[in-house]
């Protein structure tokens, strides 16, 4: 089917710490990855996306790159803070009607 | 400043009852979007509407209604036949441009429901 696996949380790290997040997808061809976060409270915020494979998108620090070979988007930050706490969505487009299938979310608790 | 509102943030609704989410967009977006958050689910998709005067079921439209009679707006109505509306409401809206892969969707700050 079509799908959004992401790996479950909740991820503590202290600060400046290494972060990964996983993500996988299934999809027949080659759909634009996304990673949107949310802030406590909030509506989600576009972080970075990438449209086609091998691309990497970027965005404050953050980092992800779409691997065709092994359908994945992992999220990776090389030195956590605390501001970085929050939720983490990976998503992929849904097609022509422009839907976004999500995934279930990772929550990130970061410590000072 | 452009952007999505939702009132209001917190919603309490005794159960049997109906109640309508505000969701208004001055981003002139034609698409806009509803979902759903409950935890460990991620976001689910109720209904959308590319067009004025046209919507869409999404994945989990039992118990919802909608409306868009106006392109800035985008109301939601959680009827009593909706089993478990406890939940994370987002509305969301978009450009509709069909020669790209992708329009961005921008997100409102969501209203709480908790039915009592």
């Amino acid at each position: 089917g079509n799908s959004v696996t992401q790996m479950e949380g909740p991820v503590t790290l202290s600060e400046e710490a290494f972060l990964t997040i996983n993500c996988t997808y299934t999809a027949t061809g080659y759909p634009s990855l996304f990673w949107y976060v949310q802030y406590p409270g909030e509506g989600l915020q576009l972080l970075l996306k990438a449209t086609k494979a091998d691309d990497k998108g970027s965005n404050k620090g953050f980092e992800a790159t779409y691997r065709k070979e092994t359908t994945s988007f992992h999220l990776e930050k090389g030195s956590v803070q605390v501001s970085d706490s929050a939720v983490y969505f990976c998503a992929r487009y849904g097609g022509a009607t422009n839907k976004l299938i999500f995934g279930t979310g990772t929550l990130l608790a970061v410590q000072p | 400043d452009g952007g999505i509102t939702q009132s209001p943030k917190y919603l309490f609704r005794k159960e049997g009852q109906n109640v309508t989410l505000s969701c208004e967009q001055n981003l002139n977006h034609d698409a806009m979007y509803w979902y759903r958050q409950d935890p460990g689910q991620g976001l689910r998709l109720i209904y959308y509407s590319q067009i004025v005067n046209d919507f869409q079921k999404g994945d989990i439209a039992e118990g919802y209604s909608v409306s868009r009679e106006k392109k800035e707006s985008f109301p939601l109505t959680v009827t009593s036949a909706q089993k478990n509306p406890t939940a994370f409401y987002l509305c969301a809206s978009s450009t509709v441009n069909r020669g790209l892969s992708y329009n961005e969707q921008f997100f409102g700050p969501g209203t709480r429901l908790t039915v009592l």
